[in-house]
């Protein structure tokens, strides 16, 4: 079984401002990780995965993530913050075993608020 | 040229009755999930099909019941509904591990 902690329910952040969410995860076995968005009323969207290979793995509109496998951590950045990517984030953890189901385990998630 | 859809994108139903919710994707995956989030935007799974077979079923009422005519579908019904079922419902599916989401059913049961 996995488990997904973000740390922060809320992040404010000015405009044109760098923005970090935290994501850590436990695991047993080895995984995929996932960034998804929500915006309000909406679905969610993926925004990045790391499956295998580079630990640094770049996704839609300007955001990048880290897997750490030392932290168990895939932190999310973005350099220079926008109004519109004011939304909820949340990070997902699946297993990455062949067969499995590889159902996700969500994060409570993080509301990223960008202010002018 | 909707990846993943869902109907009715709103349901707003009185307590006790029956209702279904349909999902379909039409990028030729293999499984299928049905997901829950509820009013503190935490997200959980229900089931899960690969190729119309049931390979996830987290403990969930029995009054929930996922069908699958088909890989390309996956159908929630749920039965005397009751006030703890509002919520949101995403359908998703999957291909190599990468889960890609509907818009979402908001079930509001009065």
């Amino acid at each position: 079984a996995q488990s997904v902690t973000q740390l922060d329910s809320q992040v404010p952040v000015f405009e044109e401002a760098p923005v970090e969410l935290r994501c850590n995860y436990s695991s047993s076995v080895s995984v995929y990780l996932f960034w998804y968005v929500q915006y309000p009323n909406q679905g969610l969207q993926l925004l990045l995965k790391y499956l295998s290979g580079s630990t640094l793995v770049k996704g839609i509109n300007g955001f990048e993530a880290e897997f750490n496998k030392s932290q168990t951590s895939f932190h999310l950045r973005k350099p220079s913050v926008h109004i519109s990517d004011t939304a909820e984030y949340f990070c997902a953890v699946s297993d990455s075993l062949s067969g499995s189901a590889r159902q996700l385990t969500f994060g409570s998630g993080t509301q990223l608020t960008v202010l002018p | 040229d909707t990846a993943v859809s869902q109907t009715p994108k709103y349901l707003v139903t009185q307590m006790g009755n029956d209702k279904s919710i349909k999902c379909e994707q039409n990028l030729g995956h293999d499984t299928m999930y049905w997901y829950k989030q509820d009013s503190k935007k935490f997200l959980k799974i229900m089931f899960s099909y690969n190729n119309k077979e049931l390979i996830i079923n987290e403990t969930v009422p029995n009054r929930f019941s996922p069908k699958s005519p088909d890989k390309a579908h996956l159908n929630l019904h749920i039965n005397s509904l009751e006030l703890g079922d509002s919520a949101v419902y995403f359908c998703a599916s999957s291909l190599s591990g990468t889960q890609y989401f509907g818009p979402g059913t908001r079930l509001l049961v009065l």
